[in-house]
């Protein structure tokens, strides 16, 4: 069965440092890949995609990240946090062929001064 | 601009009391989608629509219902047979490369 598997619930960094949030997925086929950002209160809004081609994507707000097919991984990275970067973080999968997306439960990042 | 609108942004529901929340996308998209999402918690899908006049179960579909009657338009009734309907509920519509746009969410509280 497809599914969508963040292993840290929450994550704190301090502002400055680097940053990688885990995202690990099973699907049968090349999947669709995303990272969504939601801070307190709103809605999703969308990071960043892999759909094929070039496997280190890169995002708005200066992230990336990058798939490995071999780990069955499409990780999250920043390079050095800012306060604003403090929200939750969704992994999601999605495919071809009518396919719906499954979204992971999510991590929360903490950004400490 | 584009984008999806939901409204209520805040909605209070009394008991045995039905409440309809409203979501209405100008991306032309065909797919669209209700999550609920409770405190601390992830995505939870309620009902999926992805084309006109037609419609899907999600996880949690009981207690809720659907029409998509237009491309635009697909709203959600939460009906007094959902125990538990105190949550915040997201609509999203989608492209078809399955990338969704979300609106900005409607927070209902049970009275």
């Amino acid at each position: 069965a497809q599914s969508v598997t963040q292993p840290d619930i929450h994550i704190t960094v301090s502002e400055g440092a680097s940053l990688e949030l885990r995202c690990n997925y099973s699907y049968g086929a090349t999947p669709y890949l995303f990272w969504y950002v939601q801070s307190p209160g709103q809605g999703l809004q969308l990071l960043l995609k892999y759909f094929s081609g070039d496997t280190l994507v890169q995002g708005i707000k200066g992230f990336e990240a990058e798939f490995k097919r071999s780990q069955s991984s499409f990780n999250l990275r920043k390079p050095s946090v800012h306060w604003s970067d403090a929200a939750e973080y969704f992994c999601a999968v999605a495919g071809t062929g009518g396919f719906k997306t499954i979204f992971g439960a999510g991590t929360r990042l903490f950004v400490k001064a | 601009d584009g984008g999806i609108t939901q409204s209520p942004k805040y909605l209070f529901r009394k008991e045995g009391q039905n409440v309809t929340l409203s979501c209405e996308q100008n991306l032309n998209h065909d797919a669209m989608y209700w999550y609920r999402q409770d405190p601390g918690q992830g995505l939870r899908l309620i009902y999926y629509s992805q084309i006109v006049n037609d419609f899907q179960k999600g996880d949690i579909a009981e207690g809720y219902s659907v029409s998509r009657e237009k491309k635009e338009s697909f709203p959600l009734t939460v009906t007094s047979a959902q125990k538990n309907p105190t949550a915040f509920y997201l609509c999203a519509s989608e492209t078809s490369y399955n990338e969704q746009f979300f609106g900005p969410g409607t927070r209902l509280t049970v009275l």
